[in-house]
């Protein structure tokens, strides 16, 4: 599975879209780009996931780079609940997660 | 529908017992994945089962074991433990592919365990 490399921690005031970068320079053309979210000590749990085109859902918008190499989760209006660790994935088909160390979110009033 | 449900919730054994630790997937997944979470090492991939199968495996020691049930539940073990197995140990379950897409995996509140 591709590696992929995040910032260790952003901040977000509450209210704000939270942007949170994700590089995956050796994405392979079959590799999905994942996120999921932990907060502190719970399980960690799925937000959206994409191919190659941009995705939306009830919780957040992810953006891909044309080339693949790079994505963006968008929070559009975070709230301190979204307060995580938020984490970038790159998988084929299969169950095996490879878990990055993450971007560590913090949503201030 | 219940999420996943993982049982102890809390352990504290001493080092050289062994401890099993239970997954229940969510109804009608069958894939069933273990992960182990450490402030140092991060979140790590056990192994994964399917129809009583494992069908991947990460890079651990043959201490950790598992297995799973037709029902599709599934218990990992750990002999011998050192202190370095404290940690939080995950479960995730996942359905079938449906319409070529990945399927999401959804994990457990996990159980803590601490090795004295």
């Amino acid at each position: 599975d591709a590696k992929t490399t995040q910032p260790p921690s952003m901040d977000c005031a509450e209210g704000r879209a939270a942007n949170l970068p994700c590089n995956h320079s050796t994405i392979s053309g079959n590799e999905y780009v994942y996120w999921y979210r932990q907060i502190h000590s719970q399980g960690p749990q799925y937000i959206i996931h994409g191919l190659k085109n941009n995705e939306t859902n009830e919780m957040a918008s992810l953006i891909i780079t044309e080339d693949r190499k790079s994505s963006t989760l968008i929070l559009p209006h975070a709230t301190l609940r979204d307060t995580a660790v938020y984490y970038c994935i790159v998988r084929i088909y299969t169950d095996k997660l490879i878990f990055g160390t993450g971007t560590r979110l913090q949503v201030f009033p | 529908k219940a999420g996943v449900t993982q049982t102890p919730r809390y352990l504290i054994k001493t080092r050289g017992q062994q401890v099993t630790l239970s997954c229940s997937p969510i109804s009608g997944h069958r894939s069933v994945s273990w992960y182990q979470q450490t402030p140092g090492q991060g979140l790590q991939f056990l192994f994964e089962y399917f129809s009583e199968t494992q069908r991947n495996k990460g890079n651990f020691p043959g201490r950790f074991s598992g297995r799973q049930f037709s029902n599709s539940r599934s218990e990992m073990n750990v002999s011998t433990l050192e202190l370095g197995d404290s940690a939080l140990y995950l479960c995730a379950s996942s359905s079938e592919v449906t319409s070529g897409r990945l399927r999401e995996q959804f994990f457990g509140p996990g159980t803590r365990l601490t090795v004295l």
